[in-house]
């Protein structure tokens, strides 16, 4: 079945620091998302992160807080900067493969700022 | 709007026991449905989906649904709940148009009694 692997797992990160998110997928997919999910909260969409484009961002999220990159069909990245405490989430990767009606996630990076 | 509403927080039920996850949605058209578990420290597993036909739909795990329009819900049912059903359950609508956007209810917390 298709695989999303996304690194970091976890970090601690320090407060006005910026972390990178990384996404890989194993095979050919037509969607690529964003989603977060705060604390006791359930997932939000961030973006839809579109091949060689800028993404497309949800209402209440923005460029310059959360910069995506797509360069190509199965990677994607998110950035999350100058963070803050309130950031301190569950960030997942989602794909839509190839002939698939479904959303497949990724396991999540855990971020906790101090 | 579209919204998802899962109006139980925390769920507890004896193992072998049956248990039913409720949820609630507002949506303009017909619905795309679909039930996701997560695990402690694991990204989201796809449990089952509703396109059309049939209303009562099959997941893994023993899992099934049923699609009721009159009542705008998808409750999540298991005849004999096991300890490693343990875990955050979400229900999420959809749009398989070009978006592909899912939103998600706020999650149920299952937990098994020995």
């Amino acid at each position: 079945s298709a695989v999303i692997s996304q690194k970091p797992s976890r970090d601690i990160c320090q407060r006005g620091t910026s972390l990178t998110i990384q996404c890989q997928v194993d095979s050919q997919v037509t969607m690529m998302f964003w989603y977060r999910q705060q604390p006791g909260q359930s997932l939000t969409l961030i973006a839809t992160a579109n091949q060689g484009s800028e993404a497309t961002y949800e209402s209440g999220f923005v460029i310059d807080k959360f910069p995506i990159s797509r360069p190509n069909l199965t990677f994607s990245t998110l950035t999350v900067s100058n963070m803050s405490p309130e950031d301190s989430s569950i960030y997942l990767c989602s794909a839509r493969f190839s002939g698939a009606n479904v959303l497949t996630f990724g396991a999540g990076s855990r971020l906790t700022v101090l | 709007a579209q919204s998802v509403t899962q109006p139980d927080i925390h769920i507890t039920v004896s193992e072998g026991a049956s248990l039913e996850l409720r949820c609630n949605y507002s949506y303009g058209a017909t619905p795309y449905l679909f039930w996701y578990v997560q695990s402690p420290g694991q990204g989201l597993q796809l449990l089952l989906k509703y396109f059309s036909g049939d209303t009562l739909v099959q997941g893994i795990k023993g899992f099934e649904a049923e699609f009721k329009r009159s009542q705008s819900s998808f409750n999540l049912r298991k005849p004999s709940v096991h300890w490693s059903d343990a875990a955050e359950y979400f229900c999420a609508v959809g749009e398989l148009d070009s978006s592909y956007k899912l939103i998600f209810g706020s999650g149920t917390r299952l937990l098994v009694r020995p």
